[in-house]
């Protein structure tokens, strides 16, 4: 399985603020994956980070809120952009390794105040 | 649709055998996966099952699928308090499949009594 890291493991940020936060897998993977978990609920797929080209993103989510870059096969961030407090959450990131394994990084979890 | 469905909370005694469900909508569903939290962490992929299977075990582990009925569950055999966490039950949808997207269920919190 994958080794994920993501810094920063949390932090508290004010209103209207931008919070990047980053993912580094220990090897080369195809697919990078940025989930949200908002408090007490599941985790929903904000959008999949490509390798050179413009993340997926799902529907309710917007590349200016949520900008993704993906330099390479190892790395990708997530950039969380003018919070407010509905954008508390745990923000994971996950990789596929093999052909349907799905591995999850230790999440970052964000108060927004 | 796409819909994934677990009871919310579960408690079993240190010993005794957990049983934990989940159902799902979509009968294209291609693998379906259990994920474990524990508190302050991120998710642990526990196994995944394919939808042509019926069964998989791995250790403590057991699950069983009933792709007729769209059931899920996961047995964990002697439970230990050190299992006590929120369980996550996914699946990926064939349409999905080259794309990766995991569709979760509401997770259900498994307390453990000594």
């Amino acid at each position: 399985s994958a080794v994920i890291s993501q810094k920063p493991s949390r932090d508290i940020c004010q209103r209207g603020t931008s919070l990047t936060i980053q993912c580094q897998v220990d090897s080369q993977v195809t697919m990078m994956f940025w989930y949200r978990q908002q408090p007490g609920q599941s985790l929903t797929l904000i959008a999949t980070a490509n390798q050179g080209s413009e993340a997926t993103y799902e529907s309710g989510f917007v590349i200016d809120k949520f900008p993704i870059s993906r330099p390479n096969l190892t790395f990708s961030t997530l950039t969380v952009s003018n919070m407010s407090p509905e954008d508390s959450s745990i923000y994971l990131c996950s990789v596929a390794s093999g052909v349907y394994e799905q591995y999850f990084g230790p999440g970052t979890r964000l108060t927004v105040t | 649709g796409e819909d994934v469905e677990q009871s919310l909370f579960l408690s079993v005694r240190e010993g005794d055998s957990s049983v934990i469900n989940c159902t799902y909508t979509d009968s294209s569903s291609t693998y379906l996966y259990w994920y474990k939290q524990e508190p302050g962490a991120g998710l642990q992929l526990l196994t995944y099952i394919f939808s042509n299977m019926d069964m998989k075990q791995d250790q403590r582990l057991t699950v069983l699928l009933n792709k007729k009925d769209k059931h899920l569950s996961l047995r964990i055999a002697d439970t230990q308090t050190g299992d006590s966490a929120i369980y996550f039950c996914a699946e990926i949808l064939s349409g999905s499949s080259n794309t990766g997207k995991l569709i979760f269920g509401q997770g259900t919190t498994l307390q453990v009594k000594p």
